[in-house]
């Protein structure tokens, strides 16, 4: 069964960061590239950023290139979201994404874990 | 900011038929595989059609997807009140940005 589990959310000041850990279980991990999109409290989704099988390319949305650094250790199935300058506007539940198809970075996203809320506010 | 259009809410009675657009620029829909995703409230979403009206495993024949051109379409058939949901469509961007993006959301309301 694949499952995706988020952590790491939490409350924080405006400019401070947080670390997210996204553990997956089910699938090939290292064969996957993965993805983090996140959702503010009543609005839509927002893919935030990408990174391919071995790691070696990564993707960012406007909105948090610079701040934000994705990474994986394919040796423990993990995949990170670091957050850095945060911002009020960071406020979201924040999800992790498997792609559907191994070759793919963003073609669907076929599975979801349940997200981990991450609250900026001072 | 999502470049992808959806329109705000749709609604029909039980047993009826709706039907979501998504329509966006040429680096997106025309030259990519749209995606649809169903998300019940507070829940995280679900794949429900995949490389333009491909149905996962156990999404039932009442969704359907099309795509023409720039704009894609998701129709649900025999509505029930179990589909009242937020839809999205997506695709990659093949722009210079390189990006995944999502639209803007669709409220499902069955009647």
């Amino acid at each position: 069964e694949v499952q995706l589990l988020e952590s790491g959310g939490g409350l924080v000041r405006p400019g401070g960061s947080l670390r997210l850990a996204c553990n997956v279980s089910g699938f090939p991990f290292s064969d996957y590239a993965m993805n983090w999109v996140r959702q503010a409290p009543g609005k839509g989704l927002e893919w935030l950023s990408g990174i391919t099988d071995t790691g070696e390319a990564t993707f960012y949305a406007d909105s948090v290139r610079g701040r934000f650094t994705i990474s994986r250790d394919n040796s423990k199935n993990i995949v990170y979201l670091q957050m850095n300058s945060l911002r009020g506007e960071d406020t979201a539940k924040y999800f992790c994404a498997k792609p559907g198809f191994s070759a793919s970075l963003g073609r669907n996203f076929d599975y979801w874990g349940q997200g981990t809320l991450v609250t900026v506010s001072s | 900011q999502s470049v992808l259009t959806q329109p705000p809410s749709v609604s029909a009675a039980p047993g009826q038929k709706v039907t979501i657009s998504c329509s966006g620029g040429d680096s997106y829909i025309s030259s990519n595989h749209v995606a649809w995703y169903q998300q019940f409230s507070g829940t995280s979403p679900r794949l429900v059609i995949y490389d333009d009206d491909v149905r996962p495993s156990g999404i039932p024949d009442r969704f359907s997807a099309s795509k023409s051109g720039a704009s894609a379409t998701l129709a649900i058939t025999g509505l029930q009140t179990g589909d009242e949901a937020d839809y999205y469509c997506g695709a990659w961007d093949n722009s210079l940005r390189s990006r995944y993006v999502f639209g803007t959301g669709t409220k499902v309301t069955v009647l």
